[in-house]
């Protein structure tokens, strides 16, 4: 794999259930971040992790919650997932502040 | 509090030069970014001014005037292909990028 991954590319959901979106890159960047886009609205962060074994909550933490138990992943998860949830979801990475982002293709969720 | 801002939407013709205006505020700044989107796909990266004036980049150059809190985006030359959203993201004391909704440019043969 050449960047970042990011499975599933979109998944519909049950309201209640639980769900890890997985996220994966090989540029070996310290720095990982989870962001939703909803339209109308900028990109916004949800978690971010500037080294592995780290993490901090975005503007938009909850209902997800995130791990970097190495450097190369870093899922998030929704524990009980409602309809407000729906959204498209991106993975991105940098390697050195300010360095660019690198994103991920995106996750479509749906939330019913 | 911090605040970003960009138009909407904007239309231009073929081969014709377009600028999309950024507007932001904010107490703490590490630099402004430009990425492009087109639909249905990742942002990609565009340009990053962290001091004052114009960076050149082929077709496109982006501009900062961080005592005015502004910055643009200029294409030239357009082509079909940059019918896409741009997005323009400051970047905050701690590092964290706050992103305008993005401009979504319509190009017209």
């Amino acid at each position: 794999i050449a960047g970042i991954t990011q499975a599933p590319t979109s998944q519909i959901l049950a309201a209640g259930r639980r769900m890890t979106l997985r996220c994966t890159q090989d540029m070996r960047h310290n720095a990982m971040y989870w962001y939703r886009q909803d339209l109308g609205l900028g990109l916004r962060l949800i978690h971010y992790s500037n080294t592995a074994g780290t993490t901090g909550k975005g503007e938009v933490p909850d209902g997800y919650s995130v791990s970097r138990a190495n450097t190369d992943d870093f899922p998030l998860t929704l524990a009980s997932a409602v309809p407000s949830q729906t959204s498209v979801y991106f993975c991105a990475s940098s390697d050195n502040e300010p360095d660019e982002q690198f994103f991920g293709p995106g996750t479509r969720l749906t939330v019913l | 509090g911090q605040n970003i801002d960009q138009p909407t939407e904007m239309t231009a013709t073929e081969g014709a030069i377009v600028q999309i205006n950024c507007t932001y505020q904010t107490s703490g700044f590490n630099g402004l970014f430009w990425y492009q989107q087109h639909a249905g796909e990742a942002p990609t990266f565009l340009s990053y001014n962290v001091l004052d004036g114009l960076e050149e980049k082929g077709r496109f150059s982006s501009f900062l005037s961080r005592s005015k809190g502004y910055s643009y985006l200029l294409l030239k030359e357009l082509q079909m292909k940059d019918s896409a959203s741009y997005l323009c993201a400051f970047m905050d004391s701690n590092y964290q990028l706050i992103w305008g909704a993005g401009t979504k440019l319509i190009i017209k043969p």
